[in-house]
């Protein structure tokens, strides 16, 4: 079975500044999606960006990025100028491709504290 | 994208009783999923729900203590049935957007004292 890792249990960041939360990944499929999802206080997940594995550019999304390296199964989401609406838990997911459905895989997330 | 409306957005229960929870979705959608988030941890999937079919529980979740219904293709409910502190979690409704992605109601905080 698919599992994601995500390493850090907490990070802090000053406001404006940039902060990087890391996601690796253990697959044996070679087509899947990768996301990030925050969950704030409100508990609503919502979709912060996605990646498809086959395609080799980075997913950018306003301030969010992402730095996908296949072949090292890491999932890293930059977060630039950092604003205190984006404190929330930020949780990675795996997602296969290889049929019409397939269950998403969580990581354990990352609370994420932005301080004014 | 989605609008999924989700209720109860919480309750407070006591042990031995059962509470449902209902899933409303703006659009027509075949399939539909239950996670549990117990506190401090990650989405765990309790089951898909499909339309006209008895819904498929992964492992570790049994029919018995978790009964849903899916009478329709924008709605369906969740049963936590003779509840223990145990259950206490969030427990999250989701269905499939046009690109694979998933989308998720806002929740229900069940507490079982």
């Amino acid at each position: 079975a698919q599992t994601v890792t995500q390493s850090q249990p907490e990070m802090s960041v000053q406001e404006a500044e940039t902060v990087t939360l890391s996601c690796t990944y253990d697959t044996s499929e070679s087509d899947y999606y990768l996301f990030w999802y925050k969950q704030p206080p409100s508990r609503q997940m919502i979709l912060v960006i996605r990646q498809e594995a086959y395609k080799q550019q980075n997913a950018t999304e306003n301030r969010f990025s992402v730095n996908f390296q296949k072949a090292a199964k890491s999932f890293s989401l930059k977060i630039s100028d950092s604003q205190l609406g984006d404190a929330a838990m930020y949780f990675c997911a795996y997602r296969s491709a290889s049929n019409n459905f397939n269950k998403f895989y969580f990581g354990s997330g990352t609370k994420l504290n932005v301080k004014p | 994208s989605a609008v999924i409306s989700q209720k109860p957005s919480r309750d407070i229960c006591q042990r031995g009783t059962s509470l449902t929870i209902q899933c409303q979705v703006d659009s027509q959608v075949t399939m539909m999923f239950w996670y549990r988030q117990q506190p401090g941890q990650s989405l765990t999937l309790i089951a898909t729900a499909n339309q006209g079919s008895e819904a498929t529980y992964e492992s570790g979740f049994v029919i018995d203590k978790f009964p849903i219904s899916r009478p329709n293709l924008t709605f369906s409910t969740l049963t936590v049935s003779n509840m223990s502190p145990e259950d206490s979690s969030i427990y999250l409704c989701s269905v499939d957007g046009m690109d694979t992605e998933a989308f998720f109601g806002q929740g229900t905080r069940l507490t079982v004292v």
